[in-house]
């Protein structure tokens, strides 16, 4: 079974510019998570998907980052414009459904630094 | 909220020897689930072991076990017979609150695996 799908794998831009994710989960998985992770630090989520409707997106900061899953599979993720200070591990992750005992398959990540 | 805290930044551990990785966690919530995750240099999060609270039997798989304690709110990961494969980050993580299954991250214990 293929996992969880990241593209690219890293990416290197300058501050104010723009940037975009793209993330392809386990087949069947209706539940999709983006984390952010940041050097020396656990993931943190960003924004959760059920299917192709938002769940949680409190912690998107949303004057600059937005993502979509449309027709609930892929889903990217976009930031613009980038700040220095968003240079981390973008992390997607799916899960079959949405529970406490679902476990989370992630991604290999993508790599952002921000100069 | 929910806290994971992991108060060992580092860690060394002799091939074939055993460790244990401890976690606390601090949760008003009833139901939660408690996950340990390794993540080597390449950055993908790797799920190794999952507790539920209403589980009353440590999580095994493996080479990897579970001390769950409830009372004293701790999860500690145990590791047997340390592979030099074994040196990666290891992030606690629990997971509760209905609706947004959200996985809170500690800060993560670095393993060093020596031959």
């Amino acid at each position: 079974e293929a996992g969880v799908a990241q593209s690219p794998r890293y990416k290197i831009i300058e501050k104010r510019q723009s940037v975009a994710f793209w993330c392809n989960p386990i087949s069947g998985h209706a539940t999709l998570y983006w984390y952010q992770q940041i050097l020396g630090q656990g993931p943190k989520l960003l924004i959760q998907f059920q299917n192709n409707g938002v769940v949680d997106d409190s912690q998107l900061p949303k004057d600059r980052f937005s993502a979509e899953r449309l027709k609930g599979v892929d889903s990217t993720l976009k930031i613009q414009p980038a700040k220095l200070e968003d240079s981390a591990v973008y992390l997607c992750a799916s899960s079959l459904v949405s529970s406490g005992q679902e476990t989370q398959y992630f991604g290999p990540g993508t790599r952002l630094l921000v100069l | 909220a929910q806290k994971i805290t992991q108060t060992q930044p580092g860690m060394f551990v002799q091939e074939k020897e055993a460790v244990t990785l401890d976690c606390t966690y601090d949760t008003s919530d009833q139901s939660y689930g408690l996950f340990w995750y390794k993540q080597p240099s390449s950055g993908e999060m790797i799920f190794l072991i999952y507790q539920g609270s209403y589980d009353e039997q440590n999580a095994t798989e493996g080479r990897y076990s579970l001390n769950f304690q409830k009372a004293r709110k701790s999860a500690n990961l145990v590791i047997s017979a340390s592979q030099l494969g074994d040196s990666a980050m290891y992030f606690c993580a629990d997971i509760s609150g209905a609706g947004s299954y959200q996985l809170t991250f500690g800060k993560g214990t670095k393993l060093s695996v020596i031959p």
